[in-house]
């Protein structure tokens, strides 16, 4: 089944304590996406990346990491961890060449930090 | 550049009612527009696609969107608003030539009433 998946869906964390969101989808994607969904605020975007070892910044970048060693894997990466952090994530894939053009999103992490 | 206005943040309407959710997108190049949908407390799904020549595009649970050029517009209709369709409604562009981005607009929660 194709899909995108991350982990941890659910994660309670405290100020400073690095954590990595994993994401990961089977679809032989090119493009991978990170966003954040804040009540009022929509979807922002974190990080995105056309390609392996080829990542940009979004419009929210602050705070964040994120690596793409691998086609399939997006993991995002917050260092040093912050209550204005806390939100719901999504990771996205798309692919690149040809066939469906529109995002492939994960189930959703839900990050709280104290 | 490419950007997404959703007019209206929250819409109600009553079971049985139209349903028409507004989206308004700038892009310089020929776009394609999504409509994805989140319900309560779940990731996001496709709810429908533009891709090329059909201007009324048809989706799932009896949804469709008409792109009008004119009007750079991609309004979400359905003509009889179920209690189920209660979700949060996210209209984005993305260029064709897959250079820039997907853009979300910042949503439009619709609230169906008995």
């Amino acid at each position: 089944e194709a899909q995108v998946t991350q982990n941890p869906r659910y994660l309670i964390t405290v100020t400073g304590k690095k954590l990595t969101v994993t994401c990961s989808q089977n679809m032989n994607h090119e493009y991978m996406s990170w966003y954040r969904q804040d009540p009022g605020l929509g979807l922002r975007q974190i990080y995105y990346s056309m390609n392996v070892e080829v990542t940009d910044k979004g419009d929210v970048p602050e705070g964040y990491k994120v690596s793409r060693k691998e086609k399939r894997n997006f993991p995002l990466i917050l260092e040093s961890p912050s209550p204005n952090q806390t939100s719901l994530y999504f990771c996205a894939s798309r692919g690149l060449a040809g066939g469906p053009v529109e995002l492939f999103f994960g189930e959703g992490s839900r990050l709280t930090v104290l | 550049a490419q950007s997404v206005t959703q007019l209206g943040s929250h819409v109600s309407v009553s079971e049985g009612a139209l349903v028409l959710l507004r989206c308004n997108y700038s892009s310089s190049v020929p776009p394609y527009l999504f409509w994805y949908v989140q319900y309560p407390n779940q990731g996001l799904q496709l709810l429908l696609k533009y891709t090329s020549a059909a201007t009324l595009v048809k989706g799932i649970n009896g949804f469709e969107a008409e792109f009008k050029k004119s009007e750079t517009s991609f309004h979400l209709t359905k003509p009889s608003a179920h209690m189920s369709d209660a979700a949060e409604y996210f209209c984005a562009v993305s260029a064709r030539n897959y250079g820039q981005n997907f853009v979300f607009g910042p949503g439009t929660r619709l609230s169906v009433l008995p």
